[in-house]
């Protein structure tokens, strides 16, 4: 069965930085691109970012609202996506999902339950 | 960026109704786009993918239709479990975009 259970969310001050990470179950996860979704409290879902599995380079792609100040990373070896997190507005606000993209059309067909980041003074 | 609109923004209906849910895209988005299905304090869960296709253990009462840049979603006869918010998304262009939801509750 997969899984995706992300760890790491909680309270910190604008400007600060956090990593959230996800580790990946029941499923090959080298083979597989890994993103991000967010969703602030009571809105819609907002696309974060993704990186590619390494036989597609191993490269991302952000949402232009994080370019700059999140970075996605994976350390296959241990099956962990994560996604580091600086600079952080109180617009960041929100829960985070990790999400497994599906080859090749890169539907999100599998998702976390979720990660609290709250940004507040 | 594709920007992507649904309508209804919410939609009442009652057990056995027929259901449908459009999404349109500012930019064609091919057949590249996916239907999500979130509850109140769930995940989101994927319904169908490249506009048509039922992801496994979906119901059949499901099913996706379009092309280009209007698509729809149809529940042939709304379930209890049916009652929920419903996303479009587009994976054609960077940013990938979702649409802005479609809550579905009962009359």
């Amino acid at each position: 069965e997969v899984q995706l259970v992300e760890s790491g969310g909680g309270l910190v001050q604008p400007g600060r930085s956090l990593q959230l990470s996800c580790p990946g179950i029941g499923f090959t996860f080298g083979d597989y691109a890994m993103g991000w979704v967010r969703q602030a409290p009571g809105k819609g879902l907002e696309w974060v970012g993704f990186i590619r599995s390494k036989a597609y380079g191993g490269t991302t792609e952000y949402a232009a609202s994080v370019e700059g100040r999140f970075s996605i990373s994976r350390d296959d070896s241990r099956s962990i996506v994560y996604l580091q997190m600086s600079s952080l507005k109180i617009e960041d606000t929100a829960l985070y999902y990790c999400t497994r993209l599906r080859p090749p059309t890169n539907d999100f067909d599998y998702w976390g339950q979720g990660t609290l980041v709250t940004v507040s003074s | 960026d594709n920007q992507m609109t649904q309508s209804p923004s919410t939609l009442s209906a009652s057990v056995g109704d027929r259901v449908t849910i459009t999404c349109r895209a500012s930019q064609s988005t091919g057949s590249w786009l996916a239907w999500y299905q979130q509850k109140p304090g769930k995940a989101p869960k994927l319904l169908i993918y490249r506009t048509s296709n039922l992801e496994s253990g979906v119901p059949s009462r499901f099913s996706g239709s379009g092309s280009g840049t209007e698509f729809t979603l149809t529940i042939s006869s709304l379930q209890p479990d049916d009652f929920a918010t419903y996303y479009c998304q587009q994976y054609t262009s960077y940013p990938l975009t979702f649409g802005p939801g479609t809550k579905v509750d009962f009359k």
